[in-house]
């Protein structure tokens, strides 16, 4: 079946670094897509999200970039902190179906 | 107040037996989801509930079986557990069609 993946399963920065987690997503007809952060322990919680229609969003540090040519989805967190250390997880869906969530990145700071 | 709560957090129980997992939302959302996350991190969705009607049932042994008494709840009953059944199983809710998911906190269940 479609599936979400990701590029890195590992991403390491220092502090104050930009990061980049990267997102391939196989099923063109994938109209919505979802950044979720999950903390050790935790459930997954929602960062941010964009619709088809649109190329970029922007949240606090946050931004959401969608290609759709290309089918890429990246998440870029400004000025990395230890608190973003988690594994970030992509989902796409279309209307009717369920998040299909990609296989992970967990990113590591350092300070 | 928490807005998915899922019970028991952590679940040990042998092979054979039969154990329920429940979760709660109080965000007055219409759909209810449970997905199982695996070692790896992977997280796969097995069900997914409409205002306490079975929408997606995707393929997941019949010794899985939810069960929601009214829309704020959806519970999973799973049947002669197998070791392949030890992961963390997420509840999650979603407002509407479009709109991101909020989970639950997680059940880590282990069999032995």
């Amino acid at each position: 079946g479609e599936s979400v993946g990701l590029h890195l399963p590992t991403l390491s920065v220092q502090e104050g670094d930009n990061s980049i987690i990267n997102c391939a997503y196989s099923n063109s007809a994938s109209d919505y897509f979802i950044w979720y952060k999950q903390e050790s322990g935790k459930g997954p919680q929602f960062i941010i999200d964009i619709r088809s229609n649109m190329d970029k969003r922007q949240g606090q540090r946050v931004t959401v970039l969608l290609n759709k040519t290309v089918k890429h989805l990246s998440l870029q967190i400004a000025a990395t902190q230890p608190g973003d250390s988690a594994v970030y997880f992509c989902a796409e869906n279309q209307a009717g179906t369920a998040l299909i969530f990609g296989k992970g990145t967990t990113l590591s700071v350092s300070s | 107040d928490t807005a998915v709560s899922q019970t028991p957090k952590y679940l040990v129980t042998q092979m054979g037996n039969d154990k329920s997992i429940k979760c709660e939302q109080n965000l007055g959302h219409d759909t209810m989801y449970w997905y199982k996350q695996d070692s790896k991190k992977f997280l796969k969705i097995m069900f997914s509930y409409n205002n306490k009607e079975l929408i997606i049932n995707e393929t997941v042994p019949n010794r899985f079986s939810p069960k929601s008494p009214d829309k704020a709840h959806l519970n999973l009953h799973i049947n002669s557990l197998e070791l392949g059944d030890s992961a963390v199983y997420f509840c999650a809710s979603q407002r509407g069609q479009g709109s991101g998911y909020t989970f639950g906190s997680g059940t880590r269940l282990t069999v032995v």
